[in-house]
């Protein structure tokens, strides 16, 4: 079975930068798995930051960047803001039309 | 503009089903495959399964299989996620979610999302 694994969570200050990553219990991330990003804060539907690797989606700060880094999937976020803190999904896509999301990175700023 | 709104909460008996609905509007219904995503209470979010109305196919993630049946209804726009032999586990929002199909060919993201279906099983 295919395991996505992100960190639990992450701290930040106020207008650092944290960069958040996206494995495999087996193997490595490509972008061959089109690595896509998510935010959700509490109470509310996912918002789409990033797909296929490094696309940010409409509307979303330049602030937040995709990239493979090494054998992972990393989300980083530049110039962190206090409205940042939410839970963060990395999503892979499997291929016929699957796709399996990581557990979540709770991201606080403070 | 794009809206996916989901039918309302909805209180369940252990072993029932419950069939929830996903309404889209803001684009030509066949041009987007829809997906099921659930979150129980204080977890992360879980691939349920898809489907891709223009190619009449659906995916379910494996520990799902048997128990799910995603369906779509192009003259509604309306896609619907039916789950069986509904356990107290099963408590959850249910969201769906939408992927684009551009030229036949399914894209690898979720663009927008409902807002949302609770569903609670309790006896």
């Amino acid at each position: 079975q295919t395991v996505v694994t992100q960190e639990p969570s992450f701290s930040v200050s106020p207008g650092g930068t944290v960069t958040l990553t996206c494995g495999l219990s087996s193997g490595s991330v490509s972008t061959d798995y089109f690595p896509s990003w998510y935010q959700q804060a509490p109470g509310q539907a996912p918002r789409t930051l990033i797909y296929s690797t490094n696309t940010r989606s409409s509307g979303v700060p330049d602030r937040f960047s995709g990239s493979i880094l090494g054998n992972k999937a990393a989300l980083t976020i530049t110039g962190a803001q206090a409205d940042d803190e939410s839970e963060y999904y990395c999503v892979l896509y499997m291929g016929n039309g699957i796709w399996v999301f990581g557990g979540g990175t709770k991201l606080t700023v403070l | 503009q794009v809206h996916l709104v989901q039918s309302a909460a909805e209180v369940k008996k252990p072993g029932s089903s419950v069939r929830i609905s996903c309404k889209a509007s803001g684009g030509t219904f066949r041009n987007f495959a829809f997906s099921w995503v659930r979150q129980a209470p204080g977890q992360g979010l879980e691939w349920m399964g898809g489907i891709i109305p223009v190619f009449g196919t659906t995916n379910y993630a494996q520990r799902f299989q048997g128990r799910v049946t995603i369906t779509a209804a192009e003259p509604t726009s309306t896609a619907y996620m039916e789950l069986s032999s509904l356990r107290s586990e099963d408590t959850a929002v249910y969201f769906c979610a939408r992927t684009p199909v551009e030229w036949l060919i399914l894209r690898q993201y979720f663009d927008y999302w409902g807002q949302g279906t609770l569903v609670t099983v309790s006896s």
